[in-house]
């Protein structure tokens, strides 16, 4: 299995600010990105998946450099209710083409302050 | 709706008991899953099922036994569990088993092993 690396933060921003997170993956035959969003104790959440030509869902952006292999996630005008652990996620880590799970990287830590 | 349920939402157990968690998706999906995560760490994939038949088992201790009975529910079967098996159990589920498929995630069940 390959790894998916994240900076655990965590990372304190005040309200209204722009925040950044990255992402980097080893298995270059990965398929699939995505973040996840998960607040304490409760499940996993689809955020956004990733595309090569990059994304945006209103004040979040995503960003895939298969070249680099690296997915960013951009947040603007940050809401207290952002707080909460973003995990960067990759499919097609686990084989090549077959059926396929989940690999979760260990998540970044997101605390807006008021 | 992508809703994912699982039952119980808790469960404590000792060591010589069995019991069964159990996933229900009425999304038509063809793959599901059983995700392990532990304290301040992310899932971890178990099994995968991809058209009710067993697609990957990550290495799974024996006293893991996953069970698709037909395309919307999953079960595992728990016997002989150790304390260090208490964690959070989340099923998923996703369109398919490959490529860009999203998962989603059922609330967990929160299993406390004495």
């Amino acid at each position: 299995r390959k790894e998916v690396e994240q900076d655990p933060g965590p990372f304190n921003v005040p309200e209204g600010a722009t925040v950044a997170f990255n992402c980097t993956y080893s298995n270059s035959a990965s398929q699939s990105f995505f973040w996840y969003r998960q607040d304490c104790r409760k499940e996993p959440k689809l955020l956004m998946s990733v595309y090569s030509s990059g994304n945006e869902d209103g004040r979040f952006t995503a960003q895939l450099n298969r070249a680099s292999q690296y997915i960013s996630l951009l947040i603007r005008d940050s809401k207290l209710s952002d707080s909460a652990t973003y995990l960067c996620v990759v499919n097609g880590a686990y084989s090549g083409g077959g059926a396929d799970g989940l690999t979760f990287g260990k998540g970044t830590h997101l605390i807006i302050q008021p | 709706d992508t809703e994912v349920t699982q039952t119980p939402k808790h469960l404590v157990m000792g060591m010589t008991n069995k019991k069964s968690l159990k996933c229900e998706q009425h999304m038509g999906h063809r793959a599901m899953y059983w995700y392990k995560q532990k304290a301040k760490k992310p899932p971890e994939l178990m099994f995968v099922y991809s058209y009710e038949k067993l697609s990957i088992n990550e290495s799974v201790p024996s006293r893991f036994s996953p069970e698709c009975p037909n395309s919307s529910l999953l079960n595992l079967h728990l016997h002989a569990l150790q304390p260090e098996d208490s964690a959070l159990y989340l099923c998923a589920s996703s369109r398919v088993a490959t490529g860009a498929a999203e998962a989603f995630f059922g609330q967990g069940t929160r299993l406390t092993v004495v």
